[in-house]
């Protein structure tokens, strides 16, 4: 139980583009997923806490407005990285906590998305 | 300092030995523990979940925290090739923050054959 599933696992875009990253739950419901971003050889950095319904929590020194997050309902979020340029070239990991399991029950990670802006 | 501390490898040890990975970590208000497995490219992968002080076992992993030293530790017994990864350890507090985790920044293993 507990799948995360994120699409797509890689996307090559151009810069200045927009590309959108989508975050599922597949088999239970997730009022609050989390947006981190890894780079190479560094630990998990969380970037935002989406709320579904409401507005999305970021994290101090994330610019809420290049990193666009959408929880519309309580199996999908989505993380859009808006006008995109190469420093943006990361892999981004999505996590859930399983709504029924309450407050204290463990994050399941996506498979992440590595994007390379060129 | 970093809140939580954990050495980046890479360890490499042989088939069937006994891995011990760990983490210390500096703000005494964390309470919930768990080390996740990530491999190349891949998203992470919950291993071990553990509440306050004290050991817990599934299979080939024990975890094992210790509160008052502010040290957690993971051990793999009987490794094998399949193993090989990257572990994380993350933290959180009991309140506060939804369900925000800090992570170490992962040790690299790698089991040989």
């Amino acid at each position: 139980g507990a799948v995360v599933s994120q699409h797509p696992s890689r996307v090559i875009c151009k810069s200045g583009t927009s590309v959108k990253i989508e975050c599922r739950s597949l088999d239970f419901q997730a009022t609050t997923m989390f947006w981190y971003r890894q780079f190479p050889k560094q630990s998990l950095m969380l970037m935002a806490t989406s709320n579904e319904g409401s507005k999305a929590t970021y994290e101090q020194g994330v610019e809420k407005d290049k990193f666009l997050i959408n929880h519309a309902s309580l199996t999908l979020s989505t993380l859009t990285v808006t006008s995109a340029h190469p420093e943006d070239s990361s892999f981004y990991i999505c996590s859930a906590r399983d709504h029924e399991g309450g407050f204290n029950s463990p994050l399941h990670f996506g498979n992440g998305t590595r994007l390379t802006v060129t | 300092q970093k809140e939580v501390e954990q050495d980046p490898g890479p360890l490499s040890v042989p088939e069937g030995a006994i891995v011990s990975l760990n983490c210390t970590y500096s703000n005494s208000a964390f309470q919930y523990f768990m080390w996740y497995r990530q491999y190349s490219r891949k998203g992470p992968e919950l291993l071990m979940y553990t509440y306050s002080s004290g050991n817990k076992e599934d299979g080939r992993f024990t975890a094992q925290v210790d509160k008052s030293s502010k040290y957690i530790s993971l051990f793999i017994r009987d490794s094998q090739p399949s193993d090989s990864a990257t572990y994380l350890c993350a933290m959180r507090k009991p309140t506060g923050g939804g369900n925000k985790l800090t992570f170490g920044t992962g040790t690299q293993l790698k089991v040989e054959l």
